[in-house]
């Protein structure tokens, strides 16, 4: 059965540092998000990625993020300069409609980030 | 802005017993809404997913509900085994995003 994959599984960062977390959706998908969690807390929404453009985007996503799909797998959350806030579990998913009854969210397995 | 619920936050019960997770939610403008397994420390498994014009979903074990004009969910499990442990979360989606509750942590005791 098709997944949706992360790499790496776990990333340690000093503040301050670039962190890129990458995802590879479900290969027919054309939606793709990414939601975190921090621990303890409600999985949280960041950005939703159609056609090569952001769709909607929430509060969190600030200008220290930024989402891309370099190529034709893979599909990037990249945070510039980190904080200690950021550390959470972050989930890549993917699905292949939106705002569709039927249609659901497939999500991958979460890279945790640990800023130091 | 919609605001989803999970009660209890943390549920125990003794194995063969049944149970009864519930979910609400503010807005009842939702495309469908999802039950999900989280494990410690892992990802997230979609369990049940009811569609907005539905009224129940069913797998094996797990029946789920909605009643949309009210704003509720619930997660029925029959006879809980202790593979069953795990947070269980609900989801709605709204506007091509999820919109999650904090979770149920459910612990079956052997």
């Amino acid at each position: 059965e098709p997944e949706v994959t992360q790499t790496p599984s776990h990333q340690v960062t000093q503040m301050g540092q670039e962190v890129i977390l990458r995802c590879v959706p479900i290969s027919n998908h054309l939606y793709f998000y990414w939601y975190r969690q921090i621990l303890g807390q409600k999985v949280e929404f960041l950005v939703s990625f159609y056609n090569n453009e952001i769709s909607e985007k929430s509060e969190i996503f600030d200008d220290q993020f930024s989402v891309e799909r370099p190529d034709g797998s893979n599909f990037t959350l990249k945070i510039r300069s980190t904080k200690l806030e950021d550390s959470a579990m972050y989930f890549c998913a993917s699905s292949a409609d939106r705002d569709s009854s039927v249609d659901t969210q497939y999500f991958g397995p979460g890279t945790r980030l640990t800023v130091l | 802005k919609q605001e989803v619920t999970q009660i209890p936050a943390a549920l125990s019960v003794p194995e063969g017993e049944n149970l009864v997770l519930n979910c609400s939610f503010t807005d009842s403008a939702i495309y469908n809404l999802q039950w999900f397994r989280q494990d410690p420390g892992k990802g997230l498994t979609s369990l049940l997913l009811i569609q907005s014009s539905q009224r129940e979903q069913t797998s094996g074990r797990l029946n789920a509900s909605l009643d949309k004009s009210s704003g509720r969910s619930t997660l029925y499990i029959a006879a809980s085994q202790p593979g069953d442990s795990a947070t269980y979360l609900c989801a709605v989606t709204q506007g091509g995003k999820l919109i999650f509750g904090q979770g149920t942590e459910l612990s079956v005791k052997p």
